[in-house]
């Protein structure tokens, strides 16, 4: 089954600063990647996501990159805010009704 | 927001006893899911369903049981509660296969 990464486990910023979180997947026929910003009490909500037909996407200060052949993506988070502070998963696609698996998430600490 | 709602939202119960948790959603989706959320593991599929009583399970479903008798309700049940159960719970729906899953606030569950 797909098996889905991140890494680093906690990443600490300097605010306006950017990060950058990559996960790793094992499974070639995933298409979907999203990913997720939970705060602290609440539910994990969707920030952006990419299919495998792209490379690179983004939204304002949030972009996802993806490689294919090296089966990674990652996520950009730029000028980074006290309220990007928060856990971030990231997910891929395990069967073609986006089913996901989840990565064991990254906290980011953005330091004012 | 997809008009989720899960209950209770916090609930403390004693081993060897049935919980049920309730996902309701507003937004007639089609798809359904039921995660548990534990520090260092990220979210695991428990359960997931793709239509009225279209059920299947995930990769955590041992001492788990779902229902989905109309489409706005997913009920997951733990038959006799164990401590190892003690979990944050989260539902999310999507409507159709390329759509963005949206998830619930959470039940927190506590077996004592």
């Amino acid at each position: 089954g797909e098996n889905v990464e991140q890494h680093p486990s906690t990443l600490s910023v300097q605010e306006g600063d950017s990060a950058v979180i990559k996960c790793t997947y094992s499974d070639s026929a995933s298409n979907y990647f999203p990913w997720y910003k939970q705060e602290l009490g609440k539910g994990p909500q969707l920030i952006i996501d990419i299919r495998s037909n792209v490379g690179e996407k983004k939204d304002q200060r949030i972009a996802v990159t993806l490689n294919k052949t090296a089966k990674h993506f990652s996520l950009h988070i730029t000028e980074t805010q006290p309220e990007d502070s928060a856990v971030y998963f990231c997910a891929a696609s395990i069967d073609g009704n986006n089913r996901l698996a989840f990565g064991k998430g990254n906290q980011v600490v953005v330091i004012p | 927001d997809a008009g989720i709602t899960q209950s209770p939202r916090h609930k403390v119960t004693e081993t060897g006893t049935p919980v049920t948790l309730r996902c309701h959603q507003t937004e007639n989706h089609r798809y359904m899911y039921w995660y548990r959320q534990d520090p260092g593991h990220g979210l695991r599929l428990i359960h997931y369903s793709y239509g009225v009583k279209d059920t299947d399970k995930g990769e955590v479903s041992d001492g788990y049981s779902v229902s989905r008798s109309k489409t706005e309700d997913f009920l997951l049940t733990l038959e006799s509660a164990t401590s190892s159960q003690t979990s944050v719970y989260f539902c999310a729906t999507h409507d159709s296969p390329r759509t963005e899953a949206f998830f619930g606030q959470g039940t927190r569950l506590t077996v004592v």
